[in-house]
C-alpha cells in the first residue's frame, strides 16, 4: 500500500540552527500538508501546498518556516532558526483531493524535532 | 483554539462491547468531519468521515453520527477489539473553503480483552 514517508524520524538540534524535514508524498497525490503536534497538545495545521505554491497557512507558519517541492517527489519543511518552542512531532500528509472536499489525508509517521 | 473539543481524554471498554467516542465543535461553518486513529510512533490514520449534509455514515464496525443542531459528533465502534486500542482524533474542515483540518485533543481508547 502506498505511504507517505518522512525523514529523519528524530532530529536533535541547537536553538538557532536551521532544520530541514523531508517528506515523500504518495506519488499520484496533488495536495501536500505539514502538521505538527507539540507534546501533550493538539495536532495543528501548519501549511498546505498545491500546484507548487502555498494554498493556505496558519498563524504558526511565520517567516521562519518555508516549504518547497524541489524535485517533483520530495516535499520539505525548513525552519530557518529553530526555537525551543519548535520542539514537536511534525507530520507530513498528502491527498488526491483538497482535504476540505472530503479528500482523505494520508499522514506519514512523523519527524520528531527536539530543540535544545 | 477550542473549535473542536474532545472532552474525554480516555475511555476503557471491554472487548466485544460498544465504544462511543464523542466530539463537540463550535464553528457552524465546518462542513466535513473526520475521525483518525493514531498508534504510538505512527502518524494518524484515516478511519471514517461524514459530510454535514448527512447524519450518519457507516463503514464496517465504525459508524459516525453527526448532530448539527447540537454541534456534536460521535464515533461508535461495535464490537470493540483489543486492536482498536489507540488515540482517536476528531477533525473538522470548512469544506470547499479550505483544506485545513482542525483537530480535537484526542481520546485514548483502551479495549480490554
Amino acid at each position: 500500500e502506498p505511504e507517505v514517508t518522512q525523514t529523519p524520524s528524530h532530529q536533535v538540534t541547537q536553538m538557532g540552527q536551521e532544520v530541514i524535514l523531508r517528506c515523500v508524498p504518495i506519488s499520484n497525490h496533488l495536495y501536500f500538508y505539514w502538521y505538527r503536534q507539540i507534546l501533550g497538545q493538539k495536532v495543528e495545521f501548519l501549511v498546505s501546498f498545491y500546484n507548487n505554491e502555498i494554498s493556505e497557512k496558519s498563524e504558526i507558519f511565520d517567516d521562519q518556516f518555508s516549504v518547497e517541492r524541489p524535485d517533483g517527489s520530495n516535499f520539505t519543511l525548513k525552519i530557518r532558526s529553530t526555537k525551543l518552542e519548535d520542539s514537536a512531532m511534525y507530520f507530513c500528509a498528502s491527498s488526491e483531493l483538497e482535504g476540505g472536499l472530503g479528500g482523505e489525508l494520508f499522514f506519514g509517521e512523523g519527524s520528531r524535532l527536539t530543540v535544545l | 483554539d477550542q473549535q473542536v473539543k474532545q472532552n474525554s481524554p480516555s475511555l476503557s471498554v471491554q472487548e466485544g462491547r460498544i465504544s462511543i467516542l464523542n466530539c463537540d465543535y463550535t464553528n457552524s461553518m465546518f462542513d466535513y468531519f473526520l475521525w483518525y486513529k493514531k498508534y504510538p510512533a505512527e502518524g494518524p490514520t484515516f478511519l471514517i468521515s461524514i459530510s454535514s449534509i448527512k447524519d450518519k455514515n457507516e463503514d464496517g464496525r465504525f459508524t459516525v453520527f453527526l448532530n448539527k443542531s447540537a454541534k456534536h459528533l460521535s464515533l461508535h465502534i461495535v464490537p470493540s477489539q483489543p486492536g482498536d486500542s489507540a488515540v482517536y482524533f476528531c477533525a473538522a474542515s470548512l469544506g470547499t473553503s479550505g483544506s485545513r483540518l482542525t483537530f480535537g485533543e484526542g481520546t485514548q481508547l483502551t479495549v480490554n480483552p
